[in-house]
C-alpha cells in the first residue's frame, strides 16, 4: 500500500518568514495531493490540493510543488503570521474511489 | 461550499456503555464517508469507510462489533463505540467525498473520554 513520509515533525518560524513542508510517497500511481491544516481540538481543513498532472499550484500565501518523477510534494507558506500556527498533514491517493493515505503531520509554530 | 457536521463535539461515558457519533454533509450528498481515529499529537487512522446502502468496510486491526458504522442516507452516517472502555478514549473524526470529487471534507471531530 501506499506509504506517506513527511518532514520536519516540527517547525518554528518567525512571522513574515516562509516555511517549507515536505512530503514523499510511495505509490507511483497516486495522483492526488491535498495538504490539511489541523487547529488543536479541530477536524483537518483541506487549503490546497495537486493532481499528478500540474507541477504547482498557489492559492495567495500557500504554494503546492509536485515532483512526479522524485515521487515528492511540498507546501510552501510564505508571509507566515501567527494564525498559520497548526498542524499541517499532506496525504496522498490513487483517485477518487481510494482513500486518503496521510503523512505524519507538521507542527508549525510561528513566532512574533 | 462543502460543510461536514459531526456531534456531539466531545462526549464522557461510563465504561461498558455505547456513544452514537453522527456525521452529516450539510450542504452536498455524500456517497462515501469515512472515520477516522486520532491519538495525541498523531496523525489520522483510518478505521472505516462508509458507502450508502451497503455495509461498511473495515481496516485491518478495527473490530467491526466494537465500531458498528451505518451509512443510512446521504446526509449522515454514524458510528456507535459499543461497550466502550478506557482504552477507547480517543478523538474521532469524520470526513465525507463530495460526489466523484476526490476531496474530502472533514467534521470538526468528537473527543470520546471513557471513564
Amino acid at each position: 500500500g501506499e506509504n506517506v513520509e513527511q518532514h520536519p515533525s516540527t517547525l518554528s518560524v518567525q512571522e513574515g518568514d516562509s516555511a517549507v513542508i515536505k512530503c514523499t510517497y510511495s505509490d507511483s500511481a497516486s495522483n492526488y495531493f491535498p495538504w490539511y491544516k489541523q487547529e488543536l481540538g479541530k477536524g483537518p481543513q483541506l487549503i490546497i490540493d495537486i493532481r499528478s498532472n500540474v507541477g504547482e499550484k498557489k492559492d495567495q500565501r500557500i504554494a503546492v510543488t509536485l515532483n512526479k518523477t522524485a515521487k515528492h510534494f511540498s507546501l510552501h507558506i510564505t508571509e507566515t503570521q501567527p494564525e498559520d500556527s497548526a498542524v499541517y498533514f499532506c496525504a496522498a491517493s490513487t483517485g477518487t474511489a481510494s482513500k486518503l493515505t496521510f503523512g505524519t503531520g507538521t507542527r508549525l509554530q510561528v513566532t512574533l | 461550499g462543502a460543510v461536514v457536521s459531526q456531534h456531539p463535539s466531545w462526549v464522557i461515558c461510563k465504561s461498558g456503555t455505547s456513544v452514537k457519533i453522527e456525521c452529516r454533509s450539510l450542504d452536498f450528498q455524500a456517497t462515501t464517508m469515512f472515520w477516522y481515529r486520532q491519538f495525541p499529537k498523531q496523525s489520522l487512522m483510518l478505521m472505516a469507510t462508509s458507502n450508502e446502502g451497503s455495509k461498511a468496510t473495515y481496516e485491518q486491526g478495527v473490530e467491526k462489533d466494537k465500531f458498528l458504522i451505518n451509512h443510512a442516507s446521504l446526509t449522515l452516517s454514524t458510528l456507535t463505540v459499543t461497550s466502550a472502555h478506557p482504552e477507547d478514549s480517543s478523538f474521532y473524526i469524520c470526513s465525507a467525498r463530495k460526489g466523484q470529487d476526490e476531496k474530502l471534507f472533514f467534521g470538526s471531530g468528537t473527543q470520546l473520554s471513557v471513564l
